[in-house]
């Protein structure tokens, strides 16, 4: 099984819906992050928590909001989606800082297209 | 100027030939440098950690130069399956988010 897995892997909506993407991971990581990526723009992040507790915005946070329920669990949503959001949006995991390892973890990635 | 900067190519080399990558950085005190790989649609994946004495994993070196604040990727006989965009990754470590670069291109062809 993958270590980080995001649902849904696809999604299809209208503009002024709200969407929710899911995040799960086994790597019992304390951080975690969400980034969406465009074509030429690379990955932008959008929010990320270092525990349960901590929540941070990240460079592109309007328009979004996170929910770090348990470790393992980290959700973004769209409260109202736009048709610029739509975008591959990826989640990420790392554990805490060890000199030269903060390396990340991604999820397979959500693509999401707002129609 | 960004704080992570790489030539988005494509790069288009054919099979065996050598190809290097550089990015440069504009904190000089960063900490940590990746390199990562991602293919089309695909999620980032590391490729190899750029330490100060320089690294080699098989075919791949990688190399960092503090005083010009650029690492590179270097590419020995690149395979068809080397097409992918390749993405620099800079940390400050601690508490700050490593930041990505955009990516640089590779399209290896027969």
């Amino acid at each position: 099984d993958a270590d980080v897995t995001q649902t849904p892997r696809n999604r299809i909506t209208k503009t002024g819906k709200r969407i929710m993407l899911e995040c799960s991971q086994t790597k019992g990581h304390d951080r975690m992050y969400w980034y969406r990526q465009d074509p030429g723009l690379g990955l932008r992040l959008i929010y990320y928590s270092f525990d349960v507790k901590d929540i941070n915005k990240g460079e592109i946070s309007d328009g979004y909001s996170v929910s770090r329920q348990a470790q393992a669990k980290f959700s973004l949503s769209l409260e109202s989606a736009i048709p610029n959001q739509t975008a591959l949006y990826f989640c990420a995991t790392s554990d805490k800082y060890t000199a030269g390892t903060d390396t990340q973890y991604f999820g397979p990635g959500t693509r999401l297209t707002v129609l | 100027r960004k704080e992570v900067e790489q030539d988005p190519g494509p790069f288009n080399v054919p099979e065996g030939a050598t190809v290097a990558f550089n990015c440069t950085y504009s904190n000089s005190a960063s900490q940590s440098f990746f390199w990562y790989r991602q293919d089309c649609r695909k999620e980032p994946k590391l490729l190899m950690s750029v330490y100060s004495s320089g690294n080699e994993d098989g075919r791949f070196t990688a190399q960092l130069n503090r005083a010009s604040q650029y690492i590179s990727l270097l590419i020995r006989d690149s395979k068809l399956s080397d097409s992918a965009t390749y993405l620099c990754v800079v940390s400050l470590g601690g508490s700050y988010i490593p930041t990505f670069g955009r990516g640089t291109s590779l399209i290896v062809h027969p």
